[in-house]
């Protein structure tokens, strides 16, 4: 399995541009969560998705966020507009229930926003 | 979101020393998780501890878990140059599918 897979993995934008960063998760994972890290946050969930349906968006920071889920094996997730704040790392995860939450990490997109 | 709490947040040593780091939690857990990030990329599990389990060993990885304190420990023995990294501990509530990361602790050895 090539393991989580994000695309873009830089990211270089003017503020007030759209963003959008891409997902696959490893096949047969039912959960795919988003997180950004910063220096001065950490790390911070943003959002998680349970067989493709979000279950806690709570980290989200503004309506400039939204992630969807459409199917099993992508996801995207869209800042709109993007402001220089939004300038991070941006990770996705996934896991299964089988494997006792152990959650496989992409690469990790960074953006910069300008 | 972010439970647990790491100490120290960061640590130097020499190649060779033993290397501790410490997480306190707040809430009842499934079980423990410490993962593993190299500068730049994603982080990678490395041990789990089930709330029922108070220590485990995998290779120079040692785990405790003290359910009574919420408190758990990393040991590296005879750190490498190599486990030069930031190391979180992340906590599973039961019934629930998300981990709660901790701030982590960033690891230098020096050659």
């Amino acid at each position: 399995d090539a393991g989580v897979i994000q695309s873009p993995r830089h990211e270089v934008t003017e503020m007030g541009q759209e963003v959008t960063l891409r997902c696959k998760p490893i096949s047969g994972h039912n959960s795919l969560f988003w997180y950004r890290q910063t220096m001065m946050r950490g790390l911070e969930l943003l959002i998680y998705f349970n067989n493709n349906v979000p279950i806690d968006d709570s980290g989200m920071p503004e309506d400039r966020f939204s992630a969807k889920m459409p199917n099993a094996s992508f996801s995207t997730l869209k800042i709109q507009p993007s402001e220089p704040r939004d300038s991070a790392v941006y990770f996705c995860a996934s896991s299964s229930l089988a494997a006792n939450n152990e959650q496989f990490f992409g690469p990790g997109t960074r953006l910069t926003v300008l | 979101s972010q439970q647990g709490e790491e100490d120290p947040q960061a640590l130097s040593i020499q190649e060779g020393e033993n290397a501790t780091m410490n997480c306190s939690y707040k809430t009842s857990i499934n079980n423990l998780q410490w993962y593993r990030q190299n500068s730049g990329r994603g982080l990678v599990h490395l041990i789990l501890i089930r709330s029922n389990e108070r220590e485990k060993h995998s290779g120079r990885l040692r785990v405790t878990l003290d359910t009574s304190k919420k408190s758990s420990s990393l040991l590296i023995t005879a750190s490498r140059a190599a486990d030069t990294a930031s190391y979180f501990c992340a906590t599973a509530e039961t019934g629930a599918n998300n981990l709660f990361f901790g701030t982590g602790t960033r690891l230098t050895v020096i050659p």
